[in-house]
């Protein structure tokens, strides 16, 4: 069964402190495995798209690499304003490939 | 207007009444999507539209009816709801099914008394 584990469930950062947030997959075939951010009372918002392993993608202070079986989102000297909920999905090459199959996020605060 | 707007953004109803919510993308893309989020639980992918057409209907209540009436336009109309579907519903829009990433709404917070 296709799935995605993120972890940890929580992480909680003094502003300045790089970490890690971890998204490991089970799926038959990977296609593609995506990063959103989401705050508080609203949408998902993207992030980044990686297709194979080795590929890596920067925004400002986040960066996300991807392995054969996970993905990594590097956050280096994070900001308050990185404070949100972090999620990893995975579209899987196979029949009804189409369908996003999402972690539980991980909610990280960023203290000042 | 740009990205994927819901309304309404907070809906309290009653298990008997009939509602519809609203979704509409302004990025030309050609497949929509509807999402259940539950606290402390991974979005559910409840349907999914490509050019109109329904291609996912993933075990979802028949209280819950999407309809998609054009490419930039999806509907979900709600009736007899449980107290069990309060949640958050978000609509998502992609550019193809695969390969794409999709853009979120900001959902609506649905409230089942």
């Amino acid at each position: 069964e296709d799935q995605v584990t993120q972890s940890p469930e929580a992480l909680r950062l003094q502003e300045g402190e790089s970490s890690s947030l971890n998204c490991s997959y089970t799926v038959s075939g990977l296609r593609g495995l995506f990063w959103y951010r989401q705050d508080p009372g609203k949408g998902p918002e993207f992030l980044f798209t990686l297709y194979s392993a080795g590929e890596e993608k920067e925004k400002e202070r986040l960066k996300a690499t991807l392995t054969k079986k996970e993905s990594f989102l590097h956050i280096t000297a994070p900001k308050p304003e990185d404070s949100a909920t972090y999620l990893c999905a995975v579209q899987a090459s196979q029949d009804s490939s189409y369908k996003l199959i999402f972690g539980s996020g991980t909610r990280l605060l960023v203290r000042p | 207007e740009t990205g994927v707007t819901q309304t309404p953004r907070h809906l309290v109803m009653g298990m008997t009444n009939k509602k519809s919510l609203k979704c509409e993308q302004h990025l030309g893309h050609n497949a929509m999507y509807w999402y259940k989020q539950s606290a402390k639980k991974p979005l559910e992918l409840m349907f999914v539209y490509s050019l109109e057409e329904r291609v996912e209907n993933n075990s979802v209540p028949s209280r819950f009816s999407p309809e998609c009436p054009n490419s930039s336009h999806l509907f979900l109309h709600l009736h007899t709801l449980q107290p069990e579907d309060s949640a958050l519903y978000l609509c998502a829009s992609s550019q193809e099914l695969i390969n794409q990433p999709q853009h979120f709404g900001d959902g609506t917070r649905l409230s089942i008394l």
